[in-house]
C-alpha cells in the first residue's frame, strides 16, 4: 500500500493555463478531501468527495476551480485559467469513514503560476 | 473568531525541555481533534487524537482535550532538535455525519534548540 499518491510533485503554469492536481486515496478509502496552504498559512479546506459525489464543496472559489472523483480513476482537483494567487501546495487526504478518526495525507502538488 | 486558533509561534525550547503547545477552538459540537506535525516543505503527518476529555500519552507526547474550556494541548517531553516542524491542530467540524471535515489551525512553529 503506497499511501496517498499525488501527481504531479510539482506543476509549473503560465497565467491563463489549466491545471489538473491527481490524487489516488489509500486502497480502501473512499473518502477524498483537498485542501490548500499558501505561504506561511494554514491548511485551507477546498473540498470534500466520495466517489461520484461532491459532500462539501464550501471552501472551494466560486469560479475557475472544480474536483471530481469518478467511479474509476484518481480524484481531480482542476484549476482553470490559472493567476499568480492560486500558487499554493494543495495536498489531498483520503479517509475510510469521513474524519472521525483524521485523515492520511499524500505528498501534495505544489503549482507554481509563472 | 477563527473556528481553531494556534499561537503562530515560534516557540522555542531547548534541547530536553518540554514543549508546550496549544488550541481553542469554537465549536461545541467537535468530536474528535488531532495533532498533525509538518516538516518543511513537507506534507502534515498524523501524530496523535484524541476524543474524550483528560490525557492521552504515546511514547514523549500527551495530548489534553477539555471540552468545556473548549482547548487541546500537546505536550513534547524531552523535545529532540528532531522535533522542530509546524504543528497543526485539528479539529473535526461536524456531527459524524455527510459533512464532517477537519479544520486546520495555522499552526504552531517550534524550534527545539541543540
Amino acid at each position: 500500500n503506497a499511501g496517498v499518491m499525488q501527481n504531479p510533485r510539482h506543476l509549473v503554469r503560465r497565467r491563463g493555463q489549466e491545471a489538473r492536481l491527481r490524487c489516488s486515496p489509500m486502497k480502501g478509502h473512499s473518502h477524498v478531501y483537498w485542501y490548500r496552504q499558501l505561504p506561511e498559512e494554514g491548511l485551507k479546506f477546498m473540498v470534500y468527495l466520495q466517489k461520484e459525489n461532491i459532500i462539501d464543496e464550501s471552501g472551494m472559489p466560486k469560479e475557475r476551480f472544480s474536483a471530481e472523483f469518478p467511479k474509476e480513476g484518481p480524484s481531480i482537483l482542476r484549476i482553470q485559467q490559472v493567476v499568480r494567487g492560486d500558487s499554493a501546495a494543495y495536498f489531498c487526504a483520503s479517509s475510510h469513514e469521513g474524519a472521525l478518526n483524521g485523515y492520511t495525507f499524500g505528498s501534495g502538488t505544489r503549482l507554481t503560476v509563472v | 473568531q477563527k473556528e481553531v486558533e494556534q499561537n503562530s509561534g515560534p516557540l522555542s525550547v531547548p534541547e530536553g525541555a518540554i514543549a508546550s503547545l496549544n488550541c481553542t477552538y469554537s465549536d461545541r459540537g467537535s468530536q474528535s481533534f488531532f495533532w498533525y506535525r509538518q516538516y518543511s516543505g513537507k506534507s502534515p503527518e498524523l501524530i496523535m487524537s484524541i476524543y474524550s476529555n483528560g490525557d492521552k500519552e504515546d511514547g514523549r507526547f500527551t495530548a489534553q482535550l477539555n471540552k468545556a474550556s473548549q482547548y487541546v494541548s500537546l505536550l513534547i517531553r524531552d523535545s529532540q532538535p528532531s522535533d522542530s516542524a509546524t504543528y497543526l491542530c485539528a479539529v473535526n467540524m461536524g456531527y459524524g455525519g455527510a459533512t464532517n471535515k477537519l479544520i486546520f489551525g495555522t499552526g504552531t512553529l517550534l524550534a527545539v534548540q541543540p
